[in-house]
């Protein structure tokens, strides 16, 4: 049980474009939902805290308006990245708490703008 | 800010039990002690978690001391497919708090 399904698992764009990653709950409802970053030799990095039906908590630093979070359901929350640059390129995990059961993790994305 | 602190590294012979520690010592008594991995380019693997009692699965052991400051992670027969980054994370159960990851100890095991 506690699976979190995340796709795509990885994405080539270019510059300019949009990026839309999915992240479901397939065994569990999900009230919360968390996304991370992860650069190359480094420790993921939260950036925000995905509520269903009330907007996203942005973590300090984090661009609202760059990095948009949805989550319109219990089992899934969605995170599209606007006009993505090459800095952008990172490594994306989401994750899904249960009350119960602590925090299960998708398999992650990797992003590469070019 | 993350509430643990690991060594960054450790190496571990195939086969020999691979003993990781964290050091927690601003833990609250209602915040559990969790372990994660993290394999090269995957999401992070859920091992074990406790709160004051040791505990074991088929995956690992987990030792809390009795303070509950610091606690380690027992892999039993580690092999190389254990070789990982492994994060020791401490919070509570509520559903919606935000799990902080620190720099975690990346485990090496050799043949």
């Amino acid at each position: 049980g506690a699976v979190v399904s995340q796709h795509p698992s990885w994405v080539i764009c270019k510059s300019g474009t949009s990026v839309k990653i999915e992240c479901r709950s397939l065994d569990f409802q999900a009230t919360t939902m968390f996304w991370y970053r992860q650069f190359p030799k480094q420790s993921l990095m939260l950036m925000a805290t995905s509520n269903e039906g009330s907007k996203a908590t942005y973590e300090q630093g984090v661009e609202k308006d760059k990095f948009l979070i949805n989550h319109a359901s219990l089992t899934l929350s969605t995170l599209t990245v606007t006009s993505a640059h090459p800095e952008d390129s990172s490594f994306y995990i989401c994750s899904a708490s249960r009350v119960t059961n602590g925090y299960t993790f998708g398999s992650g994305t990797r992003l590469t703008v070019v | 800010d993350a509430k643990t602190t690991q060594p960054p590294s450790m190496d571990c012979a195939e086969g020999r039990a691979a003993n990781l520690p964290c050091n927690h010592s601003t833990i609250s008594g209602n915040e559990y002690v969790y372990w994660y991995r993290q394999i090269h380019s995957q999401g992070p693997q859920y091992i074990i978690h406790g709160l004051k009692n040791n505990e074991t699965n088929e995956m690992a052991s987990l030792i809390i001391t009795e303070d509950r400051k610091s606690s380690t992670l027992i892999l039993p027969h580690a092999t190389l497919r254990d070789t990982a980054v492994y994060y020791c994370i401490v919070f509570g159960r509520g559903g919606s708090e935000k799990l902080v990851f620190g720099k975690g100890t990346k485990l090496t095991v050799n043949p």
